[in-house]
């Protein structure tokens, strides 16, 4: 069963940073480009970033550009998130999905992580 | 790519057949997926390519159109269908949702 678990939520203060981790199993990560997907309460779903599964290929929102950073790690199954310069719009429930071919449609999510951003 | 859903909420009862439309701000062939989302729940492909059903998708769903225009049509509406839909457009960088479509019980 495939499965994605995100972790490192959390309330946070304007201009600090967090990094969320999502682990994978059920199937082989290292074949797979993942994403995160964001959304902002009462609003609807906004995709955050994507990396390939070999790293080589890397893209972001205009929205979280030059603040978020995306990794992952093959050999323990785990996605990262990186962000700092964190701002109150980046309030949102957080989830790691996989993206099934080389084109961005995601056949399994994570349940997702709370993150927000609030003096 | 923006997207636009109709309608934002719609009440049905079981049995009914239900269907919300998603506008594509510019052609998107068929570049479209739509999903389920449930609270406390993973959300769930439905469909991907405008029309053709992700495994394990219920034959009651079903998806139509290409271009501008798509449509989710669910018939015989089941208890475990109430829940949000929503669109996604992937025929180009950034992938974009619609805003959602509550479908609540009536």
């Amino acid at each position: 069963e495939v499965q994605l678990v995100e972790s490192g939520g959390g309330l946070v203060q304007p201009g600090r940073s967090l990094k969320l981790s999502c682990v994978a199993s059920g199937f082989t990560f290292s074949n797979y480009g993942m994403n995160w997907i964001r959304q902002a309460p009462g609003k609807g779903l906004e995709w955050v970033a994507y990396i390939s599964s070999g790293s080589s290929y890397i893209y972001f929102a205009e929205t979280v550009k030059g603040r978020f950073t995306i990794s992952r790690d093959n050999a323990k199954n785990t996605l990262y998130l990186q962000m700092t310069s964190l701002r109150s719009e980046d309030t949102a429930l957080y989830y790691c999905a996989r993206q099934t071919t080389v084109v961005p449609y995601f056949d399994y999510w994570g349940q997702g992580v709370m993150v927000t951003v609030s003096s | 790519v923006q997207m636009t859903q109709s309608p934002s909420y719609l009440a049905a009862s079981p049995g009914e057949s239900v269907s919300i439309s998603c506008k594509a701000s510019k052609s998107i062939s068929d570049n479209l997926a739509w999903y389920q989302e449930k609270p406390g729940k993973a959300n769930n492909l439905l469909i991907h390519s405008g029309s053709t059903l992700q495994s394990g998708t219920p034959s009651r769903f079903s998806g139509s159109g290409s271009g501008t225009d798509f449509t989710l049509t669910i018939r015989s509406l089941e208890s475990e269908d109430f829940a949000v839909y929503s669109c996604q457009q992937y025929n180009e960088y950034p992938p974009t949702f619609g805003g959602g479509t509550k479908l609540e019980l009536k």
